[in-house]
């Protein structure tokens, strides 16, 4: 099987920069993938990492550690509109489609 | 402009009935997906299709039923055996297995009573 995890709520200021962890197990393993989602919205595509390393677009970046299973997505220059939910989801262990955690619901403070 | 339409939005039945789900994508896509979500939880993949006429269970297939007679087209039949229907039910397509994105549509907020 699969699982995720991911803390439940994350609190930030506007203007100031958070990280949002995401640890894995998984029986295979392609990719790690972001996704937000506001209320009531439809899940968005933010980025996706298949290698080590960093991947950078725009105030969203992603960081994924195989060895470690552990991957995170970092916001800069926080603004109001960022305050959504936000999932880390695997792909892998033969079926195709997604496996998501349980998301990180992000409030953001003026 | 290319997308996915789910519809209705909302949708209410009295419980021990079917009950069908449209999707519907323009975007020339060969693989769709249904998830279901519970509130404050991820999603969770019921069925999924990678080509027309083939479909295959996901994690909670049980209780559901698709059909991919069409490209464009992949709807979800939530059974009376569906213990807990009541959800948000979102709908996604890929342009291949092995691509990144997936996209979503708006999603169909069910309600069994």
């Amino acid at each position: 099987g699969q699982s995720l995890e991911q803390p439940s709520e994350v609190t930030a200021v506007e203007g100031a920069i958070v990280q949002i962890n995401c640890t894995y197990q998984t029986s295979g393993f392609y990719g790690l993938s972001w996704y937000q989602q506001h209320d009531g919205g439809a899940p968005t595509f933010l980025s996706y990492n298949g290698l080590d390393g960093l991947e950078e677009t725009g105030r969203f970046s992603s960081f994924l550690s195989r060895s470690d299973s552990y991957g995170y997505l970092l916001l800069q220059e926080l603004q109001m509109k960022d305050s959504a939910s936000y999932f880390c989801a695997v792909e892998g262990g033969g079926a195709d489609g997604l496996t998501f955690g349980k998301g990180t619901h992000l409030i953001i403070q003026p | 402009d290319g997308g996915i339409t789910q519809s209705p939005k909302y949708l209410f039945r009295k419980e021990g009935q079917n009950v069908t789900l449209s999707c519907e994508q323009n975007l020339n896509h060969d693989a769709m997906y249904w998830y279901r979500q519970d509130p404050g939880q991820g999603l969770r993949l019921i069925y999924y299709s990678q080509i027309v006429n083939d479909f295959q269970k996901g994690d909670i297939a049980e209780g559901y039923s698709v059909s991919r007679e069409k490209k464009e087209s992949f709807p979800l039949t939530v059974t009376s055996a569906q213990k807990n229907p009541t959800a948000f039910y979102l709908c996604a397509s890929r342009a291949g297995t092995g691509l990144k994105e997936q996209y979503f549509g708006p999603g169909t907020r069910l309600t069994v009573t």
